[in-house]
């Protein structure tokens, strides 16, 4: 999607490999977030970071880390990868006015073997 | 607790009816805003709508309309004249928070089928 770029794509990592996913935006917003989508679950929030310098725990943080590089990068570090990671992460990014909506990237399917 | 509750899993609709999609949400936060995605089978997350929690008036974009109804929580949307393009599945989200400290929460999501 315009604006939020995710990287990679896809990837597959065996049990206790390490990885992490990037995520950069070119839309100057201050909010970034990371969800990831399992099925009949719907988005649940990782993290976020409200503004650079900051991050938040969000709905399910265990297991992973975050950095917010900069404002245009936020990125998200599985250190010891597990099965139950299975599933496809959203970077999205929101501006300070209320009502503007979220971009979302294209998501990263990722598996644990 | 859950912060959006989405209660429908699926649906089916006819093409060319109206569906609505249930959405209800918890906040103590006084100012807030509902939105709703829709997630086709290709997987990007498009934005439909949004309601400001003080708009005095219900949402509308197109054959889109958002059901608000501040007091019971509720935040329904309304496809009017379904096409076949509109299956897919559909979140209700909500932001909370303060200037430079907002969260996003999603709902679960319900899937609509429209049948020709």
């Amino acid at each position: 999607n315009a604006g939020v770029t995710q990287t990679p794509k896809f990837q597959v990592l065996k049990t206790g490999q390490s990885m992490t996913l990037q995520c950069a935006q070119d839309m100057n917003h201050n909010s970034m977030y990371w969800y990831r989508q399992d099925p009949g679950m719907g988005l649940r929030l990782i993290y976020y970071s409200a503004s650079e310098g900051t991050t938040d725990k969000g709905e399910v943080p265990n297991g992973y880390n975050v950095s917010r590089l900069n404002k245009r990068e936020f990125s998200l570090r599985l250190e010891s990868a597990a099965p139950s990671q299975t599933s496809v992460y959203f970077c999205a990014i929101q501006g300070t006015v209320a009502f503007t909506e979220a971009f979302f990237g294209q998501g990263t399917r990722l598996t644990v073997v | 607790a859950q912060k959006i509750t989405q209660t429908q899993p699926g649906m089916f609709v006819q093409e060319k009816e109206a569906v609505t999609l249930d959405c209800t949400y918890d906040t103590s936060d006084p100012s807030y805003g509902l939105f709703w995605y829709k997630q086709p089978s290709s997987g990007e997350m498009i934005f439909l709508i949004y309601q400001g929690s003080y708009d005095q008036q219900n949402a509308t974009e197109g054959r889109y309309s958002l059901n608000f109804q501040k007091a019971r929580k509720s935040a329904n949307l309304v496809i009017s004249a379904s096409q076949l393009g509109d299956s897919a599945m559909y979140f209700c989200a909500m932001r909370e928070g303060f200037f430079n400290d907002y969260k996003l929460s999603f709902g679960a999501g319900t899937t609509v089928t429209v049948r020709a």
